[in-house]
């Protein structure tokens, strides 16, 4: 079963504004990734992220691996309309090499 | 450079009957992984090949199964489907297994529907 904490679960952005998403564990991963996915579609990587400590920007985002390799986090600056979407966080461990993915940080825009 | 592709997009099935999903991983990628997104439940991991061999397999029951062939391809094959087996089935794949080679890419998956 699912064991990321990812927060928050929804979100509603403003066009401009700065958005920010984490993943917490009560395990060590080795490799962090970040994926948006679209209705109907499949995930899409974001970013992807190595080494305990290591902050990565990707355009607009950006991600950190958390230094006790038990966290990440996301943060998208300056928001624009087709950054809704729901976005996922992954860990990964060597061994058996299973993604073990986050509930979704779902955003949405602003009525 | 083409992603991963897989067919076909919609399966319908009836209770009892076999569904066969197939996924052709990004060029020079020889894993592959099968992901099962039901409504409500999130990604789960099902499968995972590399070099033809099942690596890994997740917390499912053995209807669940698959393949990959030769060409680094996979199939997906679920047995004696039940209801509760619609989901959104999400196929990955990788250039290794090593760090920074094991980052997963996917497909835009295939609905499967079982009525």
């Amino acid at each position: 079963g699912q064991q990321l904490n990812q927060s928050p679960q929804s979100m509603f952005i403003q066009e401009g504004e700065d958005v920010s998403m984490n993943c917490t564990s009560s395990s060590i991963f080795n490799t962090w990734l970040w994926y948006k996915q679209d209705p109907g579609e499949g995930p899409v990587l974001l970013i992807a992220l190595y080494k305990a400590g290591e902050l990565t920007s990707n355009g607009r985002l950006t991600a950190q691996f958390g230094i006790t390799r038990k966290d990440s986090f996301l943060n998208i600056s300056a928001s624009i309309p087709s950054d809704v979407g729901i976005y996922f966080c992954a860990g990964l461990r060597a061994a058996g090499n299973k993604l073990t993915f986050g509930g979704g940080t779902r955003v949405l825009v602003k009525p | 450079e083409a992603g991963v592709t897989q067919s076909p997009t919609h399966l319908i099935k009836t209770r009892g009957q076999q569904a066969t999903l197939r996924c052709s991983p990004i060029s020079g990628h020889t894993s592959v992984y099968w992901y099962q997104q039901a409504l409500g439940l999130g990604l789960q991991f099902l499968l995972w090949y590399d070099e033809g061999e099942e690596r890994n397999r997740g917390n499912f029951p053995p209807r669940f199964s698959g393949r990959q062939f030769p060409n680094y391809s996979s199939e997906l094959n679920v047995n004696a489907l039940e209801l509760e087996d619609s989901a959104l089935y999400l196929c990955a794949s990788s250039s290794g297994t090593a760090a920074n080679t094991d980052t997963q890419y996917f497909g835009p998956g295939t609905r499967l529907t079982v009525l």
